[in-house]
């Protein structure tokens, strides 16, 4: 049971340069979300999903794009890289009000 | 302004101490998550509360929902090196169930 799967681990993209994040999970869960986490600002929410079709904007949503065509596969994707968007990017998912399983994480440089 | 705060930010103390860390809003919440992260990891689910005022207890790791569902604290008991982490508050407001907010988190070190 792999959980919640992220890749790739580390990318340095120049700015202006697109790219999709992939995140999959094998657990079934209907919700899954997007955070990016920077130093003394703990994570913030991008995009989050409640199921297959249905997408929604979270805190810092602007530079990026998601989808959700099915259950298992949440990519995010980066429109034209931008240095503030240098960071550390998780994936999770959780089912109803249970507590979120995240993936290991995306660090990002954007130079 | 952070949705959820978190105090102290850092917290330095020796193996064996206890220690408490808080978490607070002003807006009510559905439910509250904690969480510890390390270095280079995904944060992990420690507990959820779903109901003012439920007290849950894992081994020396005791946490509160505040009556009014608008804080949490985390106790830990006897703390060892292992407990070092950044510990994450996160919850979903009665208003917008579906979005979960974090905390800035707390970085507690245990020195042996």
């Amino acid at each position: 049971n792999a959980g919640v799967t992220q890749t790739p681990k580390f990318q340095v993209l120049k700015t202006g340069q697109s790219m999709t994040l992939q995140c999959a999970q094998d657990m079934n869960h209907e919700y899954m979300s997007w955070y990016r986490q920077d130093p003394g600002m703990g994570l913030r929410l991008i995009h989050y999903s409640v199921g297959a079709g249905i997408t929604d904007q979270g805190e810092v949503p602007n530079g990026y794009n998601v989808s959700r065509s099915t259950t298992e596969d949440f990519p995010l994707r980066l429109l034209s890289a931008a240095p503030s968007q240098t960071s550390v990017y998780f994936c999770a998912s959780r089912q109803g009000s249970y507590g979120y399983t995240f993936g290991s994480g995306t660090r990002l440089t954007v130079v | 302004t952070q949705l959820l705060e978190q105090s102290p930010q850092f917290l330095s103390i020796q193996e064996g101490e206890n220690l408490t860390v808080y978490c607070n809003s002003s807006s009510v919440f559905s439910s509250l998550q904690w969480y510890r992260q390390e270095p280079g990891e995904g944060p992990v689910l420690l507990v959820t509360v779903v109901t003012g005022g439920e007290v849950k207890k894992l081994k020396r790791l005791t946490f509160q929902f505040g009556d009014a569902r608008k804080d949490s604290s985390l106790h830990i008991t006897a703390a060892q090196p292992g407990d070092t982490g950044l510990y994450l508050c996160a919850g979903a407001r009665w208003t917008s169930y579906d979005k979960v907010i974090f905390g800035p988190g707390t970085s507690l070190s245990v020195i042996p």
